[in-house]
């Protein structure tokens, strides 16, 4: 059984162009996190999804970065005209429906290099 | 006052010993607790979670939570060279994990 699946792991990217990284959760997992780790500091909540619904994106930065989880495919996080701020680890993670203590199990992540 | 705060390390332990590692966090709605271990390039790892006050063990691994003084901590007993290892402390009250900054632990063969 595969775990959580992130793609591309590795991917840089020069300032102004756009990022898509993508996250496919566990199977039977329908709830998706995506949390990133800048050098040097600790993980931080972004976006909290389910199939086709944003319930919670109040770490996601006001401006450049979006994120979907559509009916069919892996949720995507974009960030668009990057900058070399946002060179990061992106972690997604995820967890199953209706789970009491919401466990979250997180893919290997994408690194993200703007240059 | 940050939200998860943990011991800030590093923390070196020879092989053998015991490992300890402690966690204290600010919302007293949270819920729910996870030990992640993290090495050096790579994604967090769930070593252990616990939701009621006491002690919780699997194998080598002791999670302790005392909810009334908001402290949670991680006992890492015969530690090996392979426990090497950022060790992250996490805390929810509903889904959105909070973590601290981690406590890097390097054990000594």
């Amino acid at each position: 059984n595969a775990g959580v699946m992130q793609n591309p792991r590795h991917l840089v990217r020069r300032r102004g162009q756009e990022a898509r990284l993508r996250c496919s959760p566990m199977k039977g997992h329908s709830h998706v996190y995506w949390y990133r780790q800048l050098p040097e500091e600790g993980l931080k909540f972004m976006v909290y999804l389910q199939k086709e619904n944003i319930i919670d994106e109040s770490g996601m930065p006001k401006e450049r970065f979006s994120a979907e989880f559509p009916k069919e495919g892996p949720s995507i996080l974009r960030i668009q005209q990057v900058v070399r701020g946002d060179s990061a680890a992106y972690f997604c993670a995820s967890s199953p429906p209706d789970s009491p203590i919401d466990t979250q199990y997180f893919g290997p992540g994408t690194r993200l290099t703007v240059l | 006052q940050k939200e998860v705060e943990q011991n800030s390390g590093p923390l070196s332990v020879p092989e053998g010993a015991i490992a300890s590692l402690n966690c204290t966090y600010s919302d007293r709605g949270s819920q729910s607790f996870f030990w992640y271990r993290q090495y050096s390039g790579k994604s967090p790892e769930l070593i252990m979670f616990i939701y009621s006050n006491g002690d919780k063990e699997d194998g080598r691994f002791t999670a302790q939570l005392n909810k009334a003084s908001q402290y949670v901590s991680l006992l890492i007993r015969d530690s090996q060279p392979s426990d090497s290892a950022t060790y992250l402390c996490a805390v929810t009250g509903d889904y959105k994990l909070s973590f601290g900054a981690g406590t890097t632990v390097t054990v000594r063969a």
